[in-house]
């Protein structure tokens, strides 16, 4: 049973490119959600989608960053420009309806802003 | 905005050694989970509390609600180094805009030496 997919695992970029990180939730799932993992301010919900529509981007920190669910098994989280402070691991989460609060996550995505 | 507090921030002890991690907020939460997180990947749901005053036993583990469902606790007994990660609570929302949200803890790290 596949778990969620992300991609790249590893990402290294110069200041000022554009970054897409790409997310593939659990079959059935119908709630996606993007984290950002620092030290300094641990796990921080960015957006979620619930059946494909954004419910809740308040923790989206700028314009630069974008997250779109062209369907219910892919989205992506896009980073344009990119900046050194965006240096975090980027975690995917899916869950099963909205009455279970439990959800999964991927394996995350390493970006490194030089 | 809904803030948890978790302590300690870090924790070292020895094989066999007991341990509790605490999870406080002013704000009640539906639920409350606790996830494990190893270096390079994601959280892993280990429990779920919903009712005030629940206690949930997983094998060493024991995990509490609180009455008034604003904090939790985890109680590891006879730790061992296979219990070394990062363990992070996260309360759900109880309605309104927090609905379906979870809002995790800063994560206490704890390591085990055999």
């Amino acid at each position: 049973d596949a778990g969620v997919i992300q991609s790249p695992r590893h990402e290294v970029t110069e200041m000022g490119q554009e970054v897409t990180l790409r997310c593939k939730p659990i079959s059935g799932h119908n709630s996606l959600f993007w984290y950002r993992q620092t030290m300094m301010r641990g796990l921080e919900l960015l957006i979620y989608f619930n059946n494909n529509v954004p419910i809740d981007d308040s923790g989206m920190p700028e314009d630069r960053f974008s997250a779109k669910m062209p369907n219910a098994s892919f989205s992506t989280l896009k980073i344009q420009p990119s900046e050194p402070r965006d240096s975090a691991v980027y975690f995917c989460a899916s869950r099963l309806g909205q009455i279970s609060y439990e959800q999964y996550f991927g394996p995350g995505t390493r970006l490194t802003v030089t | 905005t809904q803030l948890l507090e978790q302590s300690p921030q870090f924790l070292s002890i020895q094989e066999g050694e007991n341990l509790t991690v605490y999870c406080n907020s002013s704000s009640v939460f539906s639920s409350l989970q606790w996830y494990r997180q190893e270096p390079g990947e994601g959280p892993v749901l280990l429990v779920t509390v919903v009712t005030g005053g629940e206690v949930k036993k997983l094998k060493r583990l024991t995990f509490q609600f609180g009455d008034a469902r604003k904090d939790s606790s985890l109680h590891i007994t006879a730790a061992q180094p296979g219990d070394t990660g990062l363990y992070l609570c996260a309360g759900a929302g109880a309605g309104g805009t927090s609905y379906g949200k979870l809002t995790f803890g800063q994560g206490t790290i704890l390591t085990v030496h055999p």
